[in-house]
């Protein structure tokens, strides 16, 4: 079975600083790994997915299949970017989409 | 398109009492799915459809049950409302999973049981 694991339920930063968010996950094949956020009184949204190898809202994500991590990553936080981050994980195969998801972890970035 | 749609948004229920949870979709999606998020556990998925008359359990299923007879609508049904139920539920639906294809989430049901 796959686990994804966030370490870190709070992260607190500066406006201007850099940010990373941690994931951790495990799984024996060859998995799909996606963050997804949520900001406040809005639902749960996309943000970007590894196989796409984007920059969505100057977040950046690269897949580390040595230390099979997935970490989020942003070079100057802005205060917009306070949300609930998830980590999620999909399994090769026949899946049928399902999801597996970190804990969270919940970033403010103050002014 | 609305997406996907919910409700209620807020519901408390008594304990032992059943209520069913809405969840509609309007983008002809094959897959869909229902979660619970709890503090500091993340999304655990419950059930999951991959089309009309065909449903699975997920990690958490114990205490619900799921219908899907058509492809637009995937209702959860708590019979036996505990204590442990209270959460906060959201209903997905995603296309036939290609790669990266992505999940898109409704706006939640925040549930209580007392």
């Amino acid at each position: 079975a796959q686990r994804v694991t966030q370490p870190e339920k709070l992260l607190s930063v500066f406006k201007g600083a850099p940010v990373e968010l941690k994931c951790n996950y495990s799984y024996s094949g060859s998995p799909e790994l996606f963050w997804y956020v949520q900001y406040s009184r809005q639902r749960l949204q996309l943000l970007l997915r590894h196989i796409s190898r984007e920059s969505i809202k100057g977040f950046t994500a690269d897949l580390n299949k040595g230390e099979t991590s997935f970490h989020l990553k942003k070079p100057f936080a802005q205060e917009e970017d306070s949300a609930m981050y998830y980590c999620a994980l999909r399994a090769g195969g026949t899946s049928y989409g399902k999801l597996t998801f970190g804990q969270g972890t919940i970033l403010t970035v103050h002014p | 398109n609305a997406g996907v749609t919910q409700t209620p948004k807020f519901r408390i229920l008594k304990i032992g009492q059943s209520m069913t949870l809405q969840c509609t979709q309007d983008m002809n999606h094959n897959y869909m799915y229902w979660y619970r998020q709890d503090p500091g556990m993340g999304l655990k998925l419950i059930y999951y459809s991959v089309g009309a008359g065909i449903t699975d359990k997920g990690e958490v299923p114990n205490g619900y049950n799921v219908s899907r007879s058509t492809t637009e609508d995937f209702p959860l049904r708590l019979e036996l409302a505990a204590p442990s139920q209270t959460s906060v539920y959201f209903c997905a639906s995603s296309p036939p999973s290609g790669r990266g294809d992505t999940q898109y989430f409704g706006p939640g049901t925040r549930l209580t049981v007392l």
